[in-house]
Parts: C-alpha cells; structure tokens; sequence
C-alpha cells in the first residue's frame, strides 16, 4: 500500500514569515494529493490539492507543488498570519474506481506562528 | 465540514458497551468514508462505501468494528464490546467532485 511521510511535524515561524511543509509517496500510482488544515476539535478542512497532470498549484497565500519523478510534494505558505496556525496533513489517493480512492495521510505538522 | 455532519459530537461509554456513531452527508456525494484520529496522532482509514460497490473493510482494526450505509447515503459506524484502545475522534467524510470533506467528528471516550 502508499506510505506517506511528511516533516518536519512541528514548525514554528514569525508572523510574516514563510513556512513549507514537504511530503513524499510510494506509490507511484498516486495521481491526487490534497492538504487540511485542522484546527482544535474541527474536523480536517481541504485547502487545496493537486493531481498529478500538473506540478504547481497557488491559491492565494498558498501553493502547493509536485515532483512525480521524485514522488514528493510540498506545501507552502507565504505571509503566515495566527490565525494559520494548525495542525496540517498531507495525503495521497490512487484512484478507486469510478471516483476518489481512500486517502493515505502523513503524520501532521503542527504549525505555530508567533505574532 | 459542509456537506456531513456527525452525531453525537461527544460520547462518553463503559468498556464493554456497544455504541452506534452516526455520519448523515449531503446528496449526490459518490463516496464515504470513516477515519480514526487517535489523540495526537494521523489519520487512520477504516472502511470505505462507493455506489452500490461491496465496501472497502480493511482498515478495521478487529471485528468489533462494522459499519453500513442505508440508502445510499446516512451511515453508522458501530463499535461492539468498547476498549479503552478505542478511544479517538471518528470522523466521516465524503466525495465530492472528486475531492473529499470532512464531518467534525465524534469524540469517543471509553472509561
């Protein structure tokens, strides 16, 4: 089955400042990578994803991209604000059937960004 | 998340009861799923409901574990003879376009 890693699993950074949380995958079979954000007792909130026909993704504040040759992707966050602070996951799907398969998940980063 | 919610947002049980959680999505998703999310931990699959498709069983952990979905849409997930172990947050989510959302969760707590 896929193994997803992601790191580091605590990042601190300064208002203003950028933070990137980096994922990588085993199956080569994986074609979508989405990222959540979970704030305390809510469940994970989609912030955005990727498929695999693309290699960057930018909405906003934050973009995502991929290496399917290296099978890593990364999240990216410029301009933290507090309210940013999470814990975020990275996950991968193969497709299953006619729609999404299960996701994988990495381990969590907990980010803090100190005003 | 918009589009499941989840029911109770909280139980508390005695180790050896059985307890019923409850995921009620929104129409026209094509797929749902139960995670466990253990304190401080990721996210672990459970069982996963695609059309009229058999389910996808081989994240529960043992067979106290069992789940089904009625009519194509509300599900329960439903936990026989509660350990401590089984402690964690459930969570349901859904297909959606081909991108998958969240409920917020039930808090279980086995004394």
């Amino acid at each position: 089955g896929e193994n997803v890693e992601q790191h580091p699993s605590t990042l601190s950074v300064q208002e203003g400042d950028s933070a990137v949380i980096k994922c990588t995958y085993s199956d080569s079979a994986s074609n979508y990578f989405p990222w959540y954000k979970q704030e305390l007792g809510k469940g994970p909130q989609l912030i955005i994803d990727i498929r695999s026909n693309v290699g960057e993704k930018k909405d906003q504040r934050i973009a995502v991209t991929l290496n399917k040759t290296a099978k890593h992707f990364s999240l990216h966050i410029t301009e933290t604000q507090p309210e940013d602070s999470a814990v975020y996951f990275c996950a991968a799907s193969r497709p299953g059937g006619s729609t999404l398969g299960r996701l994988y998940f990495g381990r969590g980063t907990q980010l803090t960004v100190w005003p | 998340g918009a589009g499941v919610s989840q029911s109770p947002s909280n139980k508390v049980t005695e180790k050896g009861k059985d307890v019923e959680l409850r995921c009620d999505p929104i129409s026209g998703h094509t797929a749902l799923y139960w995670y466990r999310q253990s304190l401080g931990q990721g996210l672990e699959f459970l069982i996963y409901f695609q059309g009229n498709s058999a389910p996808d069983k081989s994240g529960l952990p043992s067979d106290r574990f069992s789940a089904e979905r009625t009519g194509g849409s509300v599900s329960t997930l439903t936990i026989q003879r509660t350990q401590q172990e089984d402690s964690a947050v459930y969570l349901c989510a859904i297909t959606s376009y081909n991108e998958q959302f969240f409920g917020p969760g039930t808090r279980l707590t086995v004394l």
